[in-house]
């Protein structure tokens, strides 16, 4: 089970780029690298996935090098509405063999 | 938004009595999961099911079952709620295991 190691918290303010690096050492052949965003008193939702090099959706970009050991979610020009805690989850499977862990994730406060 | 639902949005209990909370969904995906998160943990996972009648164990199921009879509803139990189990408790679905999950708007369980 691949684990993961993010930020606990990062600032950023308005109109700022913010990268949340995640490391996931020992990600596995098949695994997939996805984030999640969660506002308070709400579920987690879906930001975006990738398997290897870069991913762009009309929310964020994520880079992931050619090792795969990490990876990085790039929110363009973030605004307060950015305001959240961003989950890196690392796994793939199937039929049950995929435990998702989010862990504590990073949380993001952007200043005005 | 994905069609799902929780119920009861919000309880209070007393310890030693049962619990039931329900999912419901209407997409017809086959991967649904229940999870705990608490204030410096995250989202913890419980119990997913990777189709009717098939459940399996996540990371912090004692005290949980858990059960799926049909492919829209996942029920939680607590079989004698404990104050440990004072939580939020959101569900999730899947159409397959590393493919994005949807979250419900969560439950907020309250055991004095």
């Amino acid at each position: 089970l691949a684990k993961t190691t993010q930020p606990i918290s990062m600032d950023s303010y308005e109109g700022q780029e913010v990268n949340i690096t995640c490391s996931h050492n020992n990600i596995a052949t098949n695994d997939y690298i996805t984030w999640y965003q969660q506002f308070p008193s709400q579920g987690p939702r879906f930001i975006i996935q990738g398997y290897k090099t870069k991913v762009t959706n009309e929310v964020a970009s994520l880079f992931i090098p050619a090792d795969r050991k990490s990876s990085t979610l790039s929110l363009p020009r973030v605004s307060l509405s950015d305001t959240a805690v961003y989950y890196c989850l690392v796994g793939a499977g199937t039929r049950g063999s995929y435990i998702p862990t989010f862990g504590r994730g990073t949380s993001l406060i952007v200043h005005p | 938004d994905a069609g799902i639902t929780q119920s009861p949005r919000h309880k209070v209990t007393e310890t030693g009595t049962p619990v039931t909370l329900r999912c419901h969904q209407t997409e017809n995906h086959r991967y649904m999961y229940w999870y705990r998160q608490d204030p410096g943990h995250g989202l913890r996972l419980i119990h997913y099911s990777y189709g009717v009648k098939d459940t399996d164990k996540g990371e912090v199921s004692d005290g949980y079952s858990v059960s799926r009879s049909k492919t829209e509803d996942f029920l939680l139990t607590l079989e004698s709620a404990t104050s440990s189990q004072t939580s939020v408790y959101f569900c999730a679905i899947t159409s397959s295991s590393y493919n994005e999950q949807f979250f419900g708007p969560g439950t907020r369980l309250t055991v004095l």
